[in-house]
């Protein structure tokens, strides 16, 4: 089954650090670019990062940069987010999605998504 | 950057054409996605790259362009369509989300 699945979301204090992880399985992970979004309660979505098929180039939104980074590990089917310094308006679930191939406009799959909470 | 503007809600009866509309400079010129999210659910990619749906969404759903404004159209809308609606945009730089329209099937 092509599926996307996330964890490592959880309550953290305001300028703490976490690390979200995407596990891929059913397609061939190492030829996609992968995206990271967020949704804070209530709220739409919004992109946070991007990262190229062989790990670069990626892209942040503004919001985030120089806080977190996004890597991956083909050989594990595994995507990455660093998130550091940690505001409270970063509260949001955080999704992975796939890019769908040759164009990197839209979004073919996403994970279910994991929570992440910024608070003292 | 980029924005992308959304009415906050849209309803129509069973059975008739819902359409909800995504306004953004010079909109003929991206592709525009559009995504399906159902309550407590992760979006869906229901329409992208002027023609194309993903495998396993109806040919109800549709999309087009015109101007300034994208549209995306479902026909014969059903209550399982209820959700919110999400217009999406790549400027080749970064990506663009708009505000999401809540599509109510009285």
């Amino acid at each position: 089954e092509v599926q996307l699945s996330e964890s490592g979301g959880r309550l953290v204090q305001p300028g703490g650090s976490l690390r979200l992880s995407c596990a891929a399985s059913g397609f061939s992970f190492n030829i996609y670019a992968m995206t990271w979004v967020r949704q804070a309660p209530g709220k739409g979505l919004e992109w946070v990062s991007y990262i190229s098929a062989g790990g670069d180039p990626t892209k942040y939104t503004d919001s985030v940069k120089g806080r977190f980074t996004v890597s991956r590990d083909n050989s594990k089917n595994t995507l990455y987010l660093q998130m550091n310094s940690l505001r409270a308006e970063d509260t949001a679930v955080y999704y992975c999605a796939k890019t769908p191939g040759l164009r990197i406009d839209a979004f073919d799959l996403w994970g279910q998504g994991t929570m992440v909470t910024v608070s003292s | 950057s980029y924005e992308l503007t959304q009415p906050p809600s849209v309803s129509v009866s069973p059975g008739q054409t819902a359409t909800i509309t995504c306004s953004g400079d010079n909109l003929e010129n991206i592709y525009i996605s559009w995504y399906q999210q159902k309550s407590g659910q992760s979006p869906v990619l229901v329409f992208y790259e002027d023609n194309k749906r993903p495998s396993g969404i109806p040919e109800r759903f549709s999309g087009s362009t015109s101007g300034n404004t994208a549209t995306l159209t479902i026909g014969g809308t059903q209550a399982t369509d209820e959700a919110d609606y999400y217009c999406q945009a790549w400027d080749s730089s970064t990506w663009v989300f708009g505000g999401g329209t809540k599509l109510t099937v009285l």
